[in-house]
């Protein structure tokens, strides 16, 4: 268990609908992180939150949102979903706002969408 | 931008044999940090092995080992005396110095035969 907990593991939808994706940082960390893996693109960084505040942007469609609680769990948000969405989806966490080390990855949620 | 490219998407050796995985990457910027994560089928991204761009000395983890070619912009993966438990992707990244993502390649699916 690396401390980082993802909520659903696997979730099956139709096109169009909308769900969220649920993250709990590791005990202590401020940053979260969220990663999109796809067949045939890979791992790909979506956005990160510190502390509550957005603090970077990768590739995320308009139709994806995320936020940071006071709690510090996170929680990504997709609409209007697509087949192309399928995919995994990580979060990881990490103490600061930079990542040095390397930071410490959940075990991710399977979306399909039929 | 920066990219980061595994050239052998399978390898397969035998138990208890010596491996290496290649990787190789492109970025204008002088400090950095590289990684390897391992992906087992349990889809959990570990942290196999982290390198710093301004160390010289090649990072070392038990079995695992690094050779960082920095004016190549190398990175390999050494895997010494393989175990089962070694069956995994393996995913390259890189991190420029203060930025908050990570860049993966597209990983190497590496069978470790009985």
């Amino acid at each position: 268990d690396s401390g980082v907990t993802q909520t659903p593991k696997h979730l099956i939808t139709a096109t169009g609908q909308r769900v969220t994706l649920r993250c709990s940082p590791r005990s202590g960390d401020l940053s979260v992180y969220w990663y999109q893996q796809s067949l045939d693109q890979g791992l790909q960084f979506l956005i990160q939150y510190y502390n509550g505040e957005e603090r970077a942007k990768g590739n995320i469609l308009e139709r994806f949102s995320a936020q940071q609680f006071p709690d510090l769990h996170s929680e990504l948000n997709l609409s209007s979903l697509e087949l192309g969405d399928s995919a995994l989806y990580f979060c990881a966490s990490s103490v600061g706002a930079g990542v040095r080390g390397g930071y410490t990855f959940g075990s991710g949620t399977r979306l399909t969408v039929v | 931008a920066q990219t980061v490219t595994q050239s052998q998407p399978e390898m397969s050796v035998q138990e208890a044999e010596t491996v290496t995985l290649s990787c190789t990457y492109d970025t204008s910027e002088n400090n950095y940090y590289l990684f390897w994560y391992k992906q087992p089928p349990s889809r959990q991204m570990i942290l196999v092995i982290r390198q710093e761009a301004y160390k010289q000395q090649n990072a070392t983890e038990n079995r695992f080992s690094v050779n960082f070619q920095k004016a190549a912009k190398s990175f390999s993966l050494k895997i010494s005396d393989s175990q089962l438990g070694d069956t995994a992707m393996y995913f390259c990244a890189f991190m420029e110095q203060g930025a908050q993502k990570l860049v993966f390649g597209q990983g190497t699916r590496l069978t470790i035969n009985p």
